[in-house]
C-alpha cells in the first residue's frame, strides 16, 4: 500500500537555528514528490517537485532533497514568516497523489 | 504564477440547506480539477476528480448524490453540498494543474470554510 509518512509532527525552533523535516514514502514507482506550505486557514502553495534521486531544489532558506526512500525539507536560518505547516505529497504510477500528515514549524523570535 | 480561485472563503448554512463552492482557474485552462477535504490536524484527503464536459470521478466512501460536481467550461468547477449536516462541516480545497504534464504540481485554491449549523 503507497504510504507516506512525515516528521517530526511538529517543529519549535529559535530563529536562526536551522533543522530538517523528513518525508518517508513507500509507493509503486514514483512520478513525483512534492513540497507545499500551508498557512491556517490558507490552501497549499506549491514550493518544490523532485523527481528522480538525487535531485536537490534550492528556495531562499529551504532546499528538498530526495533519495529513494525520502525527502528532506532543509531549512537554513529560519525566520519567523517560515512558519507554517510544511506538506509533502507522492505521485505514485497509479497516478493518485498522497500527502503525509504534514510537519507543523514554529520559529520563535 | 498559477493562480487558482476559490469562492467563498468562508460559509455558514443550517442543517439541510444546499452550499455550493465554485474553484476558478485564472490563467490557465483546465480540464481536470481535483476537490480535497482537510480535517483540522489533519491532511488533504481526495474527494473527487472534476473532468471539463463529463462526470466527475469519486473516491471510495464518498457519495456522489451528495457531493455533486460540475464542471462546465476549462476554467471553472463547483462542488455542490447537498443537504448539507453538521458532519459535513471541513475545510474543501480545489486544485489544478497549470502545466499539462500528468506529473507536474497542484496548484491550490485557497479553501472554503463550511460549517454547518
Amino acid at each position: 500500500e503507497d504510504q507516506v509518512t512525515q516528521s517530526p509532527e511538529a517543529l519549535r525552533l529559535q530563529e536562526g537555528e536551522s533543522s530538517s523535516l523528513n518525508c518517508s514514502y513507500t509507493v509503486s514507482g514514483l512520478r513525483g514528490l512534492f513540497w507545499y506550505r500551508q498557512d491556517p486557514g490558507k490552501g497549499p502553495e506549491f514550493l518544490f517537485t523532485l523527481y528522480s534521486a538525487g535531485e536537490e531544489k534550492e528556495k531562499e532558506r529551504l532546499k528538498a532533497t530526495l533519495t529513494k526512500k525520502e525527502s528532506f525539507l532543509h531549512i537554513t536560518a529560519p525566520k519567523p514568516e517560515d512558519s507554517a505547516t510544511y506538506l509533502c505529497a507522492v505521485l505514485s504510477n497509479t497516478g493518485k497523489l498522497i500527502f503525509g500528515q504534514g510537519t507543523t514549524l514554529q520559529v520563535k523570535p | 504564477g498559477a493562480v487558482v480561485s476559490q469562492h467563498p472563503s468562508r460559509v455558514i448554512c443550517k442543517s439541510g440547506t444546499s452550499v455550493k463552492i465554485e474553484c476558478r482557474s485564472l490563467d490557465f485552462q483546465a480540464t481536470t480539477m481535483f476537490w480535497y477535504r482537510q480535517f483540522p490536524k489533519q491532511s488533504l484527503m481526495l474527494m473527487a476528480t472534476s473532468n471539463e464536459g463529463s462526470k466527475a470521478t469519486y473516491e471510495q466512501g464518498v457519495e456522489k448524490d451528495k457531493f455533486l460536481i460540475n464542471h462546465a467550461s476549462l476554467t471553472l468547477s463547483t462542488l455542490t453540498v447537498t443537504s448539507a449536516h453538521p458532519e459535513d462541516s471541513s475545510f474543501y480545497i480545489c486544485s489544478a494543474r497549470p502545466n499539462l504534464r500528468g506529473n507536474s504540481p497542484l496548484h491550490f485554491g485557497n479553501g472554503t470554510r463550511l460549517t454547518v449549523t
